[in-house]
């Protein structure tokens, strides 16, 4: 079956540095790709969406800036968190839909990020 | 909303027991689909059914679709501890949304 794997799975880091998340897609190519955000007891919350060689379309309320993804080819997106901060502290999590799948086929997903930031 | 929303937020139920769980929706859909996601984990789909479809069976999943009251439900019978989860439906379109989910806790 399709595989995601997202790395770290874990990553501390000091407040202020910036972290890189890594969604490759293993045996599949995906041209979009998805990345949420995970509360505690919560539902995923979608950041973005993530365009093979475009720029990523960011749900309303999340800074572009902050969040910086890059799709740069058709296995593997990143998710850059910069100058973090202790309110970024939050899993996260990606998805990739197959390229040229048929409609509405299912999404792949990460086993997501826990980021701890001190 | 455009996802699916999720219902009731939490069941918990013995071992061995049915647990059933419903989606609501509110837009025209082209398939339904339901995902589990362990704690800490990310999701993994379970089974997809498609709007022409009012049933579908996958092992110890049966899934229901009701178009003409946009709603799904989701049955597991026979429930394990190992089902302890979180739940959820997403709509095709729009299904890179996803509603709160039903946590299910299955107690040995």
């Amino acid at each position: 079956g399709a595989v995601v794997s997202q790395h770290p799975s874990r990553v501390i880091c000091k407040s202020g540095t910036s972290v890189k998340i890594e969604c490759r897609s293993l045996d599949f190519q995906a041209t979009t790709m998805f990345w949420y955000r995970q509360f505690p007891k919560q539902s995923l919350m979608l950041m973005a969406t993530s365009n093979e060689g475009s720029k990523a379309t960011y749900e309303q309320g999340v800074e572009k800036d902050k969040f910086l993804i890059n799709h740069a080819s058709l296995t593997l997106s990143t998710l850059t968190v910069t100058s973090a901060h202790p309110e970024d502290s939050s899993f996260y999590i990606c998805s990739a839909r197959e390229t040229g799948g048929i409609y509405g086929s299912p999404l792949h997903f990460g086993n997501g990020t826990r980021l701890t930031v001190t | 909303s455009q996802q699916g929303e999720e219902d009731p937020q939490a069941l918990s139920i013995q071992e061995g027991e049915n647990a059933t769980m419903n989606c609501s929706y509110k837009t025209s859909i082209n398939n339904l689909q339901w995902y589990r996601q362990n704690s800490g984990r990310g999701l993994v789909h379970l089974i997809l059914i498609r709007s022409n479809e009012r049933e579908k069976h996958s092992g110890r999943l049966r899934v229901t679709l009701d178009t003409s009251k946009k709603s799904s439900s989701l049955l597991i019978t026979a429930s394990r501890a190992a089902d302890t989860a979180s739940y959820f439906c997403a709509t095709v379109p729009n299904d890179m949304r996803f509603g709160a989910g039903t946590r299910l806790t299955v107690k040995p």
